[in-house]
């Protein structure tokens, strides 16, 4: 059974360009988070998502990033516009209906020069 | 807000001591205490967790224990090595809720041989 699958593991994008995140949750999974970290710190809360739903978006900037998790495939998360105080490590976890263990990727460390 | 404070921000041993590592929390509906150990370039990986309803719990050589009328859960590491020199986070999340996983700053241990 895989793990948490993030990709890609480093990311490295000009200001203004577009960043792309991928998760892909463990099997049966349906319940997925994301959060940023920067070096030496903790690890803050971005967006919740179900399949297809948002359920708690609060730690989100309110511009230039969205996420989604749709139905098939894995869970996106998107900046627009990239600026240098977004580099960062970006970290997904997901868990399940039954359980509440929550597990992590081995997260995407993105540099924006 | 923040709804778990851990402490302390950082924490040197010697090898064969036994570091504590001490959470509060607030939301009286949490109820599912879990720890994660990150360490450098990795994601967190979850190390032992807890309920409620027991007040303490041994895996190997880490420890929790766990009071509920205090709203305080604490970690302990038996025999700690230099390889366990990482980072340590506590979480807290309400089960069967729509509820994020809420985590603390973060613990930097560091073992000296």
């Amino acid at each position: 059974n895989a793990g948490v699958m993030q990709n890609p593991r480093h990311l490295v994008r000009r200001r203004g360009q577009e960043a792309r995140l991928r998760c892909s949750p463990m099997k049966g999974h349906s319940h997925v988070y994301w959060y940023r970290q920067l070096p030496e710190e903790g690890l803050k809360f971005m967006v919740y998502l179900q399949k297809e739903n948002i359920i708690d978006e609060s730690g989100m900037p309110k511009e230039r990033f969205s996420a989604e998790f749709p139905k098939e495939g894995p869970s996106i998360l998107r900046i627009q516009q990239v600026v240098r105080g977004d580099s960062a490590a970006y970290f997904c976890a997901s868990s399940s209906d039954t359980l509440p263990e929550a597990f992590f990727g081995q997260g995407t460390r993105l540099t924006v020069v | 807000q923040q709804q778990v404070k851990q402490s302390p921000q950082s924490l040197i041993v010697q090898k064969g001591g036994i570091p504590i590592i001490n959470c509060a929390y607030e939301n009286t509906a949490f109820d599912y205490f879990p720890w994660y150990q990150q360490f450098p370039g990795k994601g967190p990986a979850l190390l032992i967790a807890i309920r409620p309803d027991v007040s303490e719990k041994k895996e190997g050589r880490f420890t929790i224990s766990f009071n509920k009328s205090a709203k305080q859960f604490s970690l302990h590491i038996m025999d700690s090595q230099p390889g366990d020199s990482a980072t340590y986070f506590c979480a807290a999340v309400t089960q069967g809720g729509s509820e994020k996983l809420v985590f603390g700053k973060g613990t930097k241990l560091t073992v000296n041989p």
